[in-house]
């Protein structure tokens, strides 16, 4: 029940293409979605992250889509660049109970120039 | 504004040997966590700790482990009498309170990681 499934597991675009990574998740105390972005040999770095009282969220060329009745999440990359190739992972947490992150397996991101 | 200091980036260890990882949280936090990365996986929770404290160990194994953030110094994670299992990288990070109290979100801040290999 703790589980946060994503996918694909890797993904190939191409330069100004979209980038769609899925999450769905099975434990409805979940409240809080984040995506982290990691580069080879780096930490993971919070991209974004939404909570469950509002159904998208937007910051800059990356937009959360969120469905609470599917119990499921999604990172949309609108116009993707070579720069973005990295591995994205989905997480989910319960927030009043601490910070214990559940993460996905991750998205290995290609973006072909 | 420094981030979450970790140390050493890479260890190599002898099986059976003990590996000691380092944390300094950035400055302001007083929350540490502990992750793991085995190869081609996601991250998985280990250990949450405060000043003096462990508050949430449950992601930890039941041997070998173990973790500390003393009052004074940088938190740490030992292993004992490593396994080639134990080959993973290892990720600390930290958050200023409390998550999920108003305001803050669950926002936690990620080392680079320490990267451990037996051999």
């Amino acid at each position: 029940q703790q589980q946060v499934k994503q996918s694909p597991q890797s993904l190939i675009v191409q330069k100004g293409g979209i980038s769609i990574i899925n999450c769905a998740y099975e434990n409805t105390a979940f409240d809080y979605f984040p995506w982290y972005q990691q580069f080879p040999g780096k930490g993971p770095a919070l991209l974004i992250a939404i909570r469950p009282d509002v159904s998208e969220k937007k910051e800059g060329r990356f937009t959360i889509s969120f469905n609470k009745s599917a119990k499921q999440f999604s990172l949309h990359i609108m116009d993707s660049q070579p720069g973005d190739s990295a591995t994205y992972f989905c997480a989910a947490s319960i927030g009043t109970s601490g910070s214990r992150l559940t993460f996905g397996e991750g998205t290995q991101l290609t973006v072909n120039p | 504004n420094a981030g979450v200091m970790q140390n050493p980036r890479h260890l190599v260890r002898r099986r059976g040997q003990e590996a000691r990882l380092r944390c300094s949280p950035m400055k302001g936090h007083s929350h540490v966590y502990w992750y793991r990365q085995l190869p081609e996986e996601g991250l998985k929770f280990m250990v949450y700790l405060q000043k003096e404290n462990i508050i949430d160990e449950s992601g930890m194994p039941k041997e070998r482990f173990s973790a500390e953030f003393p009052k004074e110094g940088p938190s740490i994670l030992r292993i004992q009498q490593v396994v080639r299992g134990d080959s993973a990288a290892y990720f600390c990070a930290s958050s200023p309170r409390l998550p999920g109290v108003t305001g803050s979100g669950n926002t936690i801040y990620f080392g680079e990681g320490s990267w451990l290999t037996v051999v």
